[in-house]
C-alpha cells in the first residue's frame, strides 16, 4: 500500500494565496521529500527534510515534519500561476544493512492557481 | 545540477514488439538507478532498482522477464519492455542517485510515455 497520503488531492486556490498541502505516512522514515510534477513530465525534486527536522525553508516552500503524528506539510506561499502543477511526497525507508533505500510516493496533489 | 536524460521521449509500437527505453545521467556517476512507472493522475510505482554492474532488484507484482532492466554503466541503464501489450501502455520514469550511503536525493528523468497498440 501507499506509503505517503497526500490531502486534499486536488487544490484551486487565487494567485497571491499560500498553498498548504498534507502528507502523512506509515512507518518510520529516514527522510521525507516533495516533489513537483508537470502535465506530462518528470519529477522536479523540490525540498528534503530528515527525520531529525521539525522544519525547513527554502524560497517560498516551507516543509514541516512531525515524526510522532507521522505527517509533513508543503506550504507555498505567495503563489503564482506557475506554481500549477501536482505535488508527491514521498518517504525514505531507512537503511538496512546491504540494502537500497528506496522512495515511496503519495497519490500527489493537483494544484490549481487562477491567475 | 544533476540531470537525467531518458530517450525516447515517447514511442508508439505495435503489440507483441520490444521497445527499449533509456536513461543517462548525464553529468554525475549514478551507482544506483531506479525505475517507475505511472498511470494517469496517479502516483509513481516503483518498478525496480537496479546498481550498477549487478542485476536488478524488482518490486513484488514486476515481471523481471518482461521487463528487462541493464545497468550497464554508471551513466546508463535501460529498460526493455518484451512483448509489450496495451496493458504496458503508461508513463515510464527514470531516476538515478549517486554513490554512497549519505546521498538520498534521486534524480529524475523526464519520462517516457510508451503507447501500445
Amino acid at each position: 500500500s501507499q506509503q505517503g497520503e497526500e490531502d486534499p488531492q486536488a487544490l484551486s486556490i487565487q494567485e497571491g494565496e499560500n498553498a498548504t498541502m498534507n502528507c502523512s505516512y506509515k512507518t518510520s522514515i529516514n527522510n521525507l521529500q516533495w516533489y513537483r510534477q508537470n502535465s506530462g513530465r518528470g519529477l522536479v525534486h523540490l525540498i528534503l527534510i530528515r527525520s531529525n527536522e521539525r522544519e525547513k525553508h527554502s524560497g517560498r516552500l516551507r516543509v514541516t515534519l512531525d515524526t510522532s503524528k507521522k505527517s509533513s506539510s508543503l506550504l507555498i506561499t505567495a503563489s503564482r500561476a506557475a506554481d500549477t502543477a501536482s505535488y508527491f511526497c514521498a518517504t525514505d525507508f531507512p537503511w538496512e544493512a546491504g540494502a537500497n533505500s528506496k522512495l515511496t510516493f503519495g497519490k500527489g496533489i493537483t494544484l490549481s492557481v487562477r491567475p | 545540477g544533476a540531470v537525467v536524460s531518458q530517450h525516447p521521449s515517447r514511442v508508439i509500437c505495435k503489440s507483441g514488439t520490444s521497445v527499449k527505453i533509456e536513461c543517462r545521467s548525464l553529468d554525475f556517476q549514478a551507482t544506483t538507478m531506479f525505475w517507475y512507472r505511472q498511470f494517469p493522475k496517479k502516483s509513481l510505482m516503483l518498478m525496480a532498482t537496479s546498481n550498477e554492474g549487478s542485476k536488478a532488484t524488482y518490486e513484488q507484482g514486476v515481471e523481471k522477464d518482461k521487463f528487462l532492466i541493464n545497468h550497464a554503466s554508471l551513466t546508463l541503464s535501460t529498460l526493455t519492455v518484451t512483448s509489450a501489450h496495451p496493458e504496458d501502455s503508461s508513463f515510464y520514469i527514470c531516476s538515478a542517485r549517486r554513490g554512497g550511503r549519505t546521498k538520498r536525493t534521486q534524480y529524475f528523468g523526464p519520462g517516457t510515455r510508451l503507447l501500445v497498440l
